[in-house]
Order: structure tokens, then C-alpha cells, then sequence
């Protein structure tokens, strides 16, 4: 299994509301990745987790909260988010030993 | 900010012909790689070269890497309708672990 899951796939939230995202891999990868992409851009780093620890914070707003529970599921929380942070999400892992990112197909998020 | 530049930002070529994409970075490397991305969907990785090698190839896939000017290129050769999408080169900026993203290069194949 070389897939990285995540869903939704499309989200719509208003500003006022909480959501999460949602990213699994069975790849036993330990480094966990989320980014950020807005049309027409590359996709930008916001979080790094390394065997289930956050270890890069890329000075992302405290509305965008992350979490790794186990070393299989990545979960990105979203609370009073803005319209400018409508975006494609994808969620990307890597084995340690490896350089290689596997990204997921993304969240497609818009915030009205 | 760490990302690289890439040119062209738009690439329009025949069904057959060759493809060049450009990459340049600022910081130093361990490794540098090319993704694709098909519209609205996730990154896949093409290839990946070391600081230490100059060229590598992958089926219809050459990659070079100049250290000293801190560049890349890609070339996608006898391209082909389904080649259509954007191109990203990517760095780990020397840390092994943190990996960011070249501007793009979207490039159209037209049979």
C-alpha cells in the first residue's frame, strides 16, 4: 500500500466554524507533512512531524492547530479560519530513510 | 523565504518534442527532486539527484544539477499529450527534512 489518504476531499467552512482534515498512510512513515497550496503556486511547508513529534512549525497562525495520534494518522484542526486561507491542502509522508515524499490528493478548503 | 524559482512559468510544446525546465535555488543542498502534478490533485515524484551528482536519468526523464549556480534543470524528452501537467522542483534546503517547493512550471503537450 503506497497511498496517502485524506479527507474530506472537499470542505466548506464559514469562519466561525471548527473542521478537521484528515491523513492516513500504512507505509509505517514516520515523517508527516502538511502544506498548503494556493491555485497557480507551489505548495508551501506549514508543519513537519518526526516520529510523531512536531518539529517544524513554519510560523504557521495558531488557526491551523496539527495533530499526530499514532504514527499512521495526521489530523489538521481548523478553527476561525479566514476566506484568504482557502486552499488545497495536502498532507505528504516520508520514510526516514528516504528523501521521497508521498503526497495524498488533497482537502480542497474554502472558507466563506 | 526558502523556495526556488523556475522557468519558464508556462510551456506550451508539439506532441514528440523535447521539454526543459529550469530550476534555481538559494541555499545549499543535500539533494534536490522533481515532482508532477496533475491539476487539483497531489504531488507525485518524478526523480531525485544528489548534491554530488551532476546528471541523472530516468526513462524518458534527464536531470542535471550545477552546485555551484545552484540550478537544475529537467528534460522531459519525445513528450508525450498525457506529460500535461505542472512541474516542481523541490529542496530540502540542507536539512534533510524540511522540503520546499520551486515556483512552478506548468507545461501543455499538444497532440
Amino acid at each position: 500500500d503506497t497511498e496517502v489518504t485524506q479527507t474530506p476531499k472537499h470542505l466548506v467552512m464559514g469562519m466561525t466554524n471548527k473542521k478537521s482534515l484528515k491523513c492516513e498512510q500504512h507505509m509505517g512513515h514516520r515523517a508527516m507533512y502538511w502544506y498548503k497550496q494556493k491555485a497557480k503556486k507551489p505548495p508551501e511547508l506549514m508543519f513537519v512531524y518526526s516520529y510523531e513529534k512536531l518539529s517544524i512549525n513554519e510560523s504557521v497562525p495558531s488557526r491551523f492547530s496539527p495533530e499526530c495520534p499514532n504514527s499512521s494518522l495526521l489530523n489538521l484542526h481548523l478553527h476561525a479560519l479566514q476566506p484568504e486561507d482557502s486552499a488545497l491542502y495536502l498532507c505528504a509522508s516520508r520514510d526516514t530513510n528516504n528523501e521521497k515524499l508521498f503526497f495524498g490528493s488533497g482537502t480542497q478548503l474554502s472558507v466563506l | 523565504s526558502q523556495q526556488g524559482e523556475e522557468d519558464p512559468q508556462a510551456l506550451s510544446i508539439q506532441e514528440g518534442e523535447n521539454a526543459t525546465m529550469n530550476c534555481s535555488y538559494k541555499t545549499s543542498i543535500n539533494n534536490l527532486q522533481w515532482y508532477r502534478q496533475n491539476s487539483g490533485r497531489g504531488l507525485v515524484h518524478l526523480i531525485l539527484i544528489r548534491s554530488n551528482e551532476r546528471e541523472k536519468h530516468s526513462g524518458r526523464l534527464r536531470v542535471t544539477l550545477d552546485t555551484s549556480k545552484k540550478s537544475s534543470s529537467l528534460l522531459i524528452t519525445a513528450s508525450r499529450a498525457a506529460d500535461t501537467a505542472s512541474y516542481f522542483c523541490a529542496t530540502d534546503a540542507g536539512t534533510g527534512n524540511q522540503f520546499y517547493f520551486g515556483t512552478g512550471t506548468s507545461l501543455t503537450v499538444i497532440p
